[in-house]
């Protein structure tokens, strides 16, 4: 079965950088394409980026100056990294698959992030 | 961007009810519809795919339809499992979703 888990630190402070892992288990993510998601206090969720099979990413335009999504192979995790971040990107953040012409078919828990100094 | 509304924002049902919710496009965006059920505490659940496809191993009392900038997920019997937040999200320019449905047991 596919799995996700999202992990990284739940406080950033203004101005830095956030970076969260996305492990995955059961899948390959030299298959499909992955992607993050965020989901704001409020419950307006957002598609932040994906990265494909073949490493090849898309962002979101609102977030294209300040996003990174990246990968490691050998370890099947990929990767988020928003620099410059303000309150506003508090959020849960979640990683998902992406299934063939279904849309987002597996994702993770979430990780809550809150941006605060 | 392609805004998605989804109506009620809240919604209270008994078990056994037959249930409606809604989601707006818009925009056309040609079935490339998704509805997923989420829990507290837990992740997404994908329940149907581009309109009406269920995903696998979802019960057969989650269904959906629509064409055009409507869109409506159904759930024939609810269960008091069904307890949950839905919300729909397009893929069919770029990726955006709705703001959610809470579903209460009456």
């Amino acid at each position: 079965e596919v799995q996700l888990q999202e992990s990284g630190p739940g406080l950033v402070k203004p101005s830095q950088s956030l970076s969260l892992t996305c492990s995955v288990t059961g899948y390959s993510i030299t298959s499909n394409y992955w992607g993050w998601i965020r989901k704001f206090p409020g419950n307006k969720m957002e598609w932040m980026g994906y990265i494909s099979y073949s490493g090849s990413t898309s962002y979101n335009p609102s977030l294209k100056s300040r996003i990174s999504i990246t990968r490691d192979t050998s370890k099947n995790q990929f990767f988020l990294q928003l620099n410059s971040v303000t309150t506003e990107d508090t959020a849960t953040y979640y990683c998902a698959r992406w299934g063939l012409r279904r849309g987002f078919d597996y994702w993770g828990q979430g990780v809550m992030v809150t941006v605060s100094s | 961007d392609i805004q998605m509304t989804q109506s009620p924002s809240v919604l209270s049902a008994s078990v056994g009810d037959r249930v409606t919710l809604n989601c707006k496009a818009s925009q056309n965006i040609n079935k490339y519809l998704n509805w997923y059920q989420q829990k507290l505490g837990e992740a997404p659940k994908l329940l149907i795919y581009n309109t009406n496809n269920l995903q696998t191993g979802i019960p057969s009392r989650f269904s959906g339809s629509g064409s055009g900038t409507d869109y409506t997920l159904t759930i024939s019997s609810l269960q008091p499992e069904d307890v949950a937040t839905y919300f729909c999200f397009q893929h069919n320019s770029w990726l955006t979703f709705g703001s959610g449905t809470k579903l209460e047991i009456k």
